[in-house]
């Protein structure tokens, strides 16, 4: 079966514009989760999702971004007036349920880069 | 605050040489512990967990609870071994992952 899935591979846009990330989770996965990697550095959470809820947002690093998933499945996280430290490797996860007994499936990744 | 450290960028060795790759981590709980690898134009995927005590593709990880460790061991290197490795702590009963910056792994012939 497919895995995770994200669109685009890639993404290059001006500072102050708003862009939309998306998720396609692994079919039946309940839980769905977005990191960031910034270059040379480690993956940094911003969010979980157990179905369509996201019982913690507090790792979203501002309130210009945000993240919502719709039917249990496709997630989009949307960072709005990007600025140049938002430029990272948006990685998507996702996993049959959420804890950790159960092993996060990741996408490809999207590049973002902010000029 | 939760931390996990991986305090080698990059480690090179010989390929039939032991390899360690360090992790320390900083938790008030019991964590749950992994290791995640990414090989080369591969996606990030899971190598072993601690809840799983397994041994995968040769390496094993110890949990230290003493010196807050989970370094991940393989005795005996190969050159497919070359990868990025990432540790990460799991909160027990939250489900936010942890991540360190990464180790490179470069298996020599």
């Amino acid at each position: 079966g497919a895995g995770v899935s994200q669109s685009p591979s890639n993404k290059v846009t001006e500072k102050g514009k708003d862009v939309e990330l998306r998720c396609d989770p692994i079919s039946g996965h309940t839980a769905l989760y977005w990191y960031r990697q910034r270059l040379g550095q480690g993956l940094e959470f911003l969010i979980y999702f157990q179905g369509n809820s996201a019982p913690d947002k507090s790792g979203l690093p501002s309130d210009r971004f945000s993240a919502e998933r719709t039917g249990e499945s496709v997630s989009t996280l949307t960072i709005q007036r990007t600025q140049q430290e938002d430029s990272a490797v948006y990685l998507c996860a996702s996993s049959f349920s959420p804890g950790a007994t159960s092993e996060q499936f990741f996408g490809p990744g999207t590049r973002l880069t902010v000029l | 605050a939760q931390r996990v450290t991986q305090p080698e960028k990059l480690l090179s060795v010989f390929k039939g040489a032991p390899v360690e790759l360090k992790c320390n981590y900083s938790y008030s709980g019991s964590p749950e512990l992994f290791w995640y690898v990414q090989y080369s134009r591969q996606r990030l995927q899971l190598l072993l967990r601690h809840i799983s005590r397994e041994s995968i593709k040769g390496f094993t990880a110890d949990l230290n609870k003493g010196e807050t460790s989970f370094h991940l061991k393989k005795p005996f290197a190969q050159e497919e071994d070359s990868a990025m490795y990432y540790c990460a702590l799991e909160n027990t009963g939250g489900f936010k992952t942890i991540f360190g910056a990464g180790t490179r792994l470069f298996v020599k012939a």
